[in-house]
């Protein structure tokens, strides 16, 4: 169902970078008007960790960042700890219909070995 | 610190209506959306609707329309999902989540603020 297509899963070594990518249906991701990731550890309600395709939070780490380039959208997670074990999700806010509708990604696996 | 507290988990009947609360507080209520997301368990995140706090006006993922409802009563801060013709498909934790309004400094398109979650479990 989801629009938005994310890797099952990604993993990383504590203090290497990993990267999570988020494409649009046709692979066309310039329609939507903004991107955002959600971090969501087992158990809790997802957190926003960038929005706007790259803005962080006050409360994120500087080692979350986000980006775009063409029909891709990426988080990327630099110096992983423990701790950024989780599911991310991608969501995209769609200009072609409604500026209020959303949808998100199949969400991602994050596992730190 | 802006807050979203969702009512207490819910085991429901097949065929059944539900209906859970999202009470905001320590922010100014009509100017944001609220939004919900729901998550099977297992599953993704599945963005469900939307509504304005301050006009009331909605939108829907198409999947629910005409099966869920979303309102809200500004006396209380609260928006209420209400969802009738529950089947067993529908056994997920339920989300509200907040965005900014254009009245307001953004995020504009992201969900900054999230409840806890409600659990509804539908059975036969």
């Amino acid at each position: 169902q989801s629009a938005l297509t994310q890797p099952a899963s990604v993993s990383g070594s504590p203090g290497q970078s990993i990267t999570i990518s988020c494409t649009g249906p046709n692979g066309d991701l310039d329609i939507y008007k903004s991107v955002s990731w959600y971090q969501q550890h087992p158990g809790q309600a997802p957190k926003l960790v960038i929005y706007d395709v790259s803005i962080r939070p006050p409360d994120i780490s500087d080692r979350f960042s986000g980006s775009k380039s063409g029909n891709t959208a990426s988080l990327t997670i630099s110096g992983l700890q423990t701790e950024d074990e989780a599911d991310y999700y991608c969501c995209a806010c769609p200009s072609s219909y409604s500026l209020e509708n959303f949808m998100f990604g199949g969400g991602t696996k994050l596992t730190v070995l | 610190q802006a807050d979203l507290v969702q009512s207490g988990a819910e085991v429901m009947r097949s065929g059944a209506s539900l209906r859970v609360s999202c009470k905001a507080s320590k922010y100014t209520f009509i100017n944001y959306y609220l939004h919900w997301v729901r998550q099977a368990p297992g599953h993704g995140l599945e963005w469900m609707g939307w509504i304005n706090g301050y006009t009331g006006a909605t939108g829907y993922e198409q999947e629910f329309q005409g099966r869920v409802t979303l309102s809200r009563d500004t006396s209380v801060d609260t928006v209420y999902l209400n969802m009738r013709s529950l089947t067993f498909n529908d056994t997920a934790v339920y989300y509200c989540a907040r965005r900014a309004s254009m009245k307001v400094v953004g995020p504009h398109y992201a969900l900054d603020v999230w409840g806890q979650g409600t659990t509804v479990t539908v059975s036969s």
